[in-house]
């Protein structure tokens, strides 16, 4: 699976969108990227994939550059909810035999 | 939010007990996993199920064991409980369709003494 990097932490003022940026380099054509977010000990929450397109649902928007190499999520409007550790990751389809790793992520504190 | 519910949320028990973790979903998902977390490792996946009764290992499986007898239910078994296995367990499950995300419980918090 491709690595992934992404800022250790990041601040957001409430209201405001939150740009969360991860590097993927070394992506393969089969793999998608993934967006995950964990809000204190609770499980992990999806929350937005994709392959190749720009994807848009009711929590974020994903940004994802030309050659694939980079990608965004976009929180448009963030409240104090969206505080969390958010994770990026790349993995290939392969019929479920799969496991995810998550990295360190991006620690997002949204400021009142 | 995805029918995911693991069972029991909190557990406290002693070295060398048997401890077994239920994960229970209403989506008839064909995919399920278990995974730990523990600070600084991030979440590892134990083992995993492809269907009833088809499971494999996953990178930290020693001392854990599995069962899938119906599709809405997956066990994970501590034959002997260590307290190398205190930890958070994380029970996900998916969607055979192509591309489809993992989707977590709320977690089972161990520990044990």
């Amino acid at each position: 699976d491709a690595k992934t990097t992404q800022p250790p932490s990041m601040d957001c003022a409430e209201g405001r969108a939150a740009n969360l940026p991860c590097n993927h380099s070394t992506i393969s054509g089969n793999e998608y990227v993934y967006w995950y977010r964990q809000i204190h000990s609770q499980g992990p929450q999806y929350i937005i994939h994709g392959l190749k397109n720009n994807e848009t649902n009711e929590m974020a928007s994903l940004i994802i550059t030309e050659d694939r190499k980079s990608s965004t999520l976009i929180l448009p409007h963030a409240t104090l909810r969206d505080t969390a550790v958010y994770y990026c990751i790349v993995r290939a389809v392969n019929f479920g035999n799969e496991k995810l790793t998550f990295g360190t992520g991006t620690r997002l504190t949204i400021i009142p | 939010d995805a029918g995911i519910t693991q069972s029991p949320r909190h557990k406290v028990t002693e070295t060398g007990t048997p401890v077994t973790l239920r994960c229970h979903q209403t989506e008839n998902h064909r995919y399920m996993y278990w995974y730990r977390q523990d600070p600084g490792h991030g979440l590892r996946l134990i083992h995993y199920s492809y269907g009833v009764k088809d499971t494999d290992k996953g990178e930290v499986s020693d001392g854990y064991s599995v069962s899938r007898s119906k599709t809405e239910d997956f066990l994970l078994t501590l034959e002997s409980a260590t307290s190398s296995q205190t930890s958070v367990y994380f029970c996900a499950i998916k969607s055979s369709r192509d591309g489809q995300p993992q989707h977590f419980g709320d977690g089972t918090r161990l520990s044990i003494l």
